[in-house]
């Protein structure tokens, strides 16, 4: 079965600061993808990272760092000096190719920056 | 290239009628999928269409059905509305489906009263 867990629901930060957003997954399949998303008040889902398992290599792009470990099913990703622009709701997803491509979706995180 | 396109943004219907949402996706993508995101279910999958056959199906009752014309728009109908069906309802679009990226519209908000 196909399970993607964001354990954490709600996080509040203060600007500037770093915070860690986990995805943890389950899949049986050997060949998958994962991808974070983020879906403001505006409620559209943005495209942020797309991974695939055979590619465990770490991830910058600007502000925004992923960290894949497969050993932990764990796709991590971090926001560095967090701004007021970065509050969303954040949404970590997971496709396996053997259950039929469908996207499993986490619950998401609702980060918060305080200015 | 213009994103994903969804209409109507906004609807209120009452309890027992029909509903139809329609999606264009990006130019040159050919599977559509639509997502229902409720507060306490999350975003779940209802379908997805690629060269106008329905390719995939989540576990929703036959109320829910769409389609997909030669040029890659979609419809999803909902019929018999109940209060429980009052979501947004995402589409997303990719070039091939699969584990393709998926793109998606800004939802219609659909209010079953």
């Amino acid at each position: 079965a196909q399970k993607v867990t964001q354990a954490q629901t709600e996080i509040s930060v203060v600007e500037k600061e770093d915070v860690t957003l986990d995805c943890v997954y389950e899949t049986r399949d050997t060949t998958y993808y994962l991808f974070w998303y983020k879906q403001p008040p505006s409620g559209e889902l943005v495209f942020l990272i797309r991974r695939n398992s055979f590619d465990e290599q770490n991830e910058i792009s600007g502000r925004y760092s992923w960290n894949f470990q497969k050993s932990t099913s764990s796709f991590n990703f971090t926001i560095t000096a967090s701004q007021v622009v970065d509050s969303a709701v954040y949404f970590c997803a997971l496709s396996g190719v053997n259950t039929g491509n469908q996207f499993y979706f986490g619950t998401g995180t609702s980060l918060t920056v305080i200015p | 290239k213009a994103g994903v396109t969804q209409t109507p943004r906004y609807l209120i219907k009452t309890r027992g009628q029909q509903v139809t949402l329609s999606c264009s996706p990006i130019s040159g993508h050919r599977s559509v999928s639509w997502y229902q995101q409720t507060p306490g279910q999350g975003l779940q999958f209802l379908f997805e269409y690629f060269s106008e056959t329905q390719r995939n199906k989540g576990n929703f009752p036959g109320r829910f059905s769409g389609r997909q014309f030669s040029n890659s728009r979609s419809e999803m109908n909902v019929s018999t509305l109940e209060l429980g069906d009052s979501a947004l309802y995402l589409c997303a679009s990719s070039p091939e489906g699969g584990s393709d990226t998926q793109y998606f519209g800004p939802g219609t908000r659909l209010t079953v009263l």
